[in-house]
C-alpha cells in the first residue's frame, strides 16, 4: 500500500514569490493535513481538509491557503512568501478526521526562501 | 493558551540504558494525547494514542503514560536503532493538534 507522496521534495523560492504543494494521500484516506516544521517552532498545524471542505485552521496568515480534491489529494499554497516561511512543510492523511484517526504522515516538502 | 512541552530537549545514552521523556500539557479539554517518533529526511510516524489519565500502551521497547498534566515515554534498554526525534502531540477540545518540539535521542552502541 502506497503511503503518503509529497511534491516536489526540495524547492527554492524568492521572497515574494508563490508556491503550491502537492499531497497525495493514503489511498481511501479522505482527510488530509498540513503542518509547517521549523527548528524554532517545531510542528504547527496549518489547516485540515475532510471531504474537499476546510474542517479546522491553525494560526497562520491568510497567505497560507489549500484546497482539497474529489480524489483527496491536496495542494497547499503560500503567496507573497517571506524569509520566515522556510520550512519543512509536511502532510498527513487519516481515514476520517484527524482527531479520531491515527495519521500518517509524507516525507514532506523542504522550502527554502531566499 | 493550549502549550505542549517537552524535556529534555536531547538525550543520549549508552545501549540498553534505560530511560524516559517527558511531555507535559496545559490544553482546555484534553481529548487525546499522541506520541510520535520521527527520523531524519522522513515524517512522523505514528506511536501511540492515550485518551485518559491512568492509561498506559506498550510497543517493543516503548511505554507511554498518562497522568491529568503529562506523560511519559518510557524506554527499556534502547537499542541504536531507537535513535530519532520523538514527537509529543495533543487533541484540544476544539479538535486542533499541537505539538511539542521533541526530544532528540541519540543511543549510543
Amino acid at each position: 500500500k502506497a503511503g503518503v507522496t509529497q511534491t516536489p521534495r526540495y524547492l527554492i523560492k524568492t521572497r515574494g514569490q508563490q508556491v503550491t504543494l502537492s499531497c497525495s494521500p493514503i489511498s481511501g484516506h479522505r482527510s488530509v493535513s498540513w503542518y509547517q516544521q521549523t527548528p524554532g517552532q517545531g510542528l504547527q498545524f496549518l489547516f485540515e481538509y475532510f471531504s474537499e471542505t476546510q474542517r479546522n485552521k491553525g494560526n497562520f496568515p491568510g497567505r497560507f491557503s489549500g484546497r482539497q480534491f474529489s480524489n483527496s489529494r491536496s495542494e497547499m499554497n503560500v503567496s507573497t512568501l517571506e524569509l520566515g516561511d522556510s520550512a519543512l512543510y509536511l502532510c498527513a492523511s487519516s481515514r476520517g478526521l484527524a482527531a479520531k484517526n491515527i495519521q500518517y504522515f509524507g516525507a514532506g516538502t523542504r522550502l527554502s526562501v531566499l | 493558551e493550549d502549550q505542549v512541552t517537552q524535556s529534555p530537549e536531547a538525550l543520549r545514552l549508552q545501549e540498553g540504558e534505560s530511560s524516559s521523556l517527558n511531555c507535559s500539557y496545559t490544553v482546555s479539554g484534553l481529548r487525546g494525547l499522541f506520541w510520535y517518533r520521527q527520523d531524519p529526511g522522513k515524517g512522523p510516524e505514528f506511536l501511540f494514542t492515550l485518551y485518559s489519565a491512568g492509561e498506559e500502551k506498550e510497543k517493543e521497547r516503548l511505554k507511554a503514560t498518562l497522568t491529568k498534566k503529562e506523560s511519559f515515554l518510557h524506554i527499556t534498554a534502547p537499542k541504536p536503532e531507537d535513535s530519532a526525534t520523538y514527537l509529543c502531540a495533543v487533541q484540544a477540545r476544539d479538535d486542533k493538534i499541537i505539538f511539542g518540539k521533541g526530544t532528540r535521542l541519540h543511543i549510543l552502541p
